[in-house]
Order: structure tokens, then C-alpha cells, then sequence
């Protein structure tokens, strides 16, 4: 049964960078796709982007284009997500998910999720 | 972007009624080479992570109760919750992935009348 393990709560101040961890546990390939999701408080989920490291490519949504950085280490089965720039509208819930499928345009829906991490931007 | 709007922003519902939610998008996401409408269901509840329920418009995932049910295509799609229990006290958002950036809608939340 494959899970999803994210790295903890994060605190960070106006301009600086985050990154968070999702290891894939259980059985999981190496070569497991992998999308980002957040979610602020008291709004509905937003879509980041995803890697998928059996081909090497990454896709990101435009608005996270120029911040966002998507990265595989195989060797641990670990995703990370690495955000800079950091502005108290980062502050949200973010949330690493499998895809059943990904293709070019990236991954399409969720159907396992990880349990989130806090990031919390403030001065 | 294509965006995704959901109604009722909320519903309250009596135990083993019907609660219905639609869901817009600005264009179709149905795919025209294969037939298929590239729109999903999730549900949420309170400190948990989204629960996928039904893809593809209609395919229910398995172990979601049958009390639960996807239609709709192109441009207008329903989430239907029959003999509602409460355990289906949630919210719940539909997602494209037609095109990218993939899109949710803002939730719809569920409560007990």
C-alpha cells in the first residue's frame, strides 16, 4: 500500500524560500509521478505542477512558474517542492498527490494524497 | 484558465435525502477523440486531504458508496448524493483536467438539515 509522508510544518518570513518533502513509502517505484496541490484557508484546492521522474519532466502551473521549482530524488522514492519568494499569500496548506495518470500536460486528477504540511508566512 | 464554479456554495439536507451539486466550467472539458469528460469529484472533510470520489464525470472509485453519483457532460456536471448519511458531511469540489493549468472548483458544503 503505497503513502505519501510529508515533512513538517514550516514557518517562514516575507521573502524567503520553503521546501517541503513527500516520500513515497510502501512499495512505491522509484519512478513515481507526483503533483502539488495547495490549499489556503477556507478555499478550495489550487494546482501547483508535477514531476513525473520516470521521463525526467516537470510541468508548472504559469502563475507558479517563475518560483516554483519540482524535483525528484530517486534514490529515496522523495519529491520535493521548493517555493521562493515567499509572501504572506503562500500561507496554506500544501499537499504532495499521485496522479493514475500524466501524461504531457501533466498530472490529471489525485487518488492518494499526502497529509499536507502548514506553511505559515509571517513577519 | 478554464474555471471551474460550483452551486449551492452550501446545502443543508435531511438524513436519507437527496443533496445535488453542480458544477460549470467556462469551456468544455469533454474530449472529443475519446469521448470522455476530463472532470472528477472530490471530498474533503475538516483536517483530511481530498478523497477522489468519481472520475471521469461518472466513474465511481472503488470502495465509494453507490449512494453516490457522477453525470453531466461538456460544460455542466452534477454530483448527486442519495440517502445522504452522516458521514457525508464534507465539502466538495469538482476538478478538470482538460486543460493546464488543472482547475477546482470553490466547494460546496454538505451539512445536515
Amino acid at each position: 500500500q503505497v503513502q505519501l509522508v510529508q515533512s513538517g510544518a514550516e514557518v517562514k518570513k516575507p521573502g524567503s524560500s520553503v521546501r517541503v518533502s513527500c516520500k513515497a513509502s510502501g512499495g512505491a517505484s522509484a519512478s513515481l509521478a507526483i503533483g502539488w496541490v495547495r490549499q489556503a484557508p477556507g478555499q478550495g484546492p489550487e494546482w501547483m505542477g508535477g514531476i513525473n521522474p520516470m521521463f525526467g519532466t516537470t510541468i508548472y502551473a504559469q502563475k507558479f512558474q517563475v518560483r516554483l521549482t519540482i524535483t525528484a530524488d530517486k534514490s529515496t522514492n522523495t519529491v520535493f517542492m521548493e517555493l521562493r519568494s515567499l509572501t504572506s499569500d503562500d500561507s496554506a496548506v500544501y499537499y504532495c498527490a499521485k496522479p493514475p495518470y500524466y501524461d504531457r500536460s501533466g498530472p490529471f486528477y489525485f487518488d492518494l494524497w499526502g497529509q499536507g504540511t502548514l506553511v505559515t508566512v509571517s513577519s | 484558465d478554464i474555471t471551474m464554479t460550483q452551486s449551492p456554495d452550501s446545502l443543508a439536507v435531511s438524513l436519507g435525502e437527496r443533496a445535488t451539486i453542480n458544477c460549470k466550467s467556462s469551456q468544455s472539458v469533454l474530449n472529443t477523440s475519446n469521448n470522455k469528460n476530463y472532470l472528477v469529484w472530490y471530498q474533503q472533510k475538516p483536517g483530511q486531504p481530498p478523497k477522489l470520489l468519481i472520475s471521469w464525470a461518472s466513474t465511481r472509485e472503488s470502495g465509494v458508496p453507490d449512494r453516490f453519483s457522477g453525470s453531466g457532460s461538456g460544460t455542466d456536471f452534477t454530483l448527486t448524493i442519495s440517502n445522504l448519511q452522516a458521514e457525508d458531511v464534507a465539502v466538495y469540489y469538482c476538478q478538470q483536467y482538460y486543460g493546464v493549468p488543472r482547475t477546482f472548483g470553490q466547494g460546496t458544503k454538505v451539512e445536515i438539515k
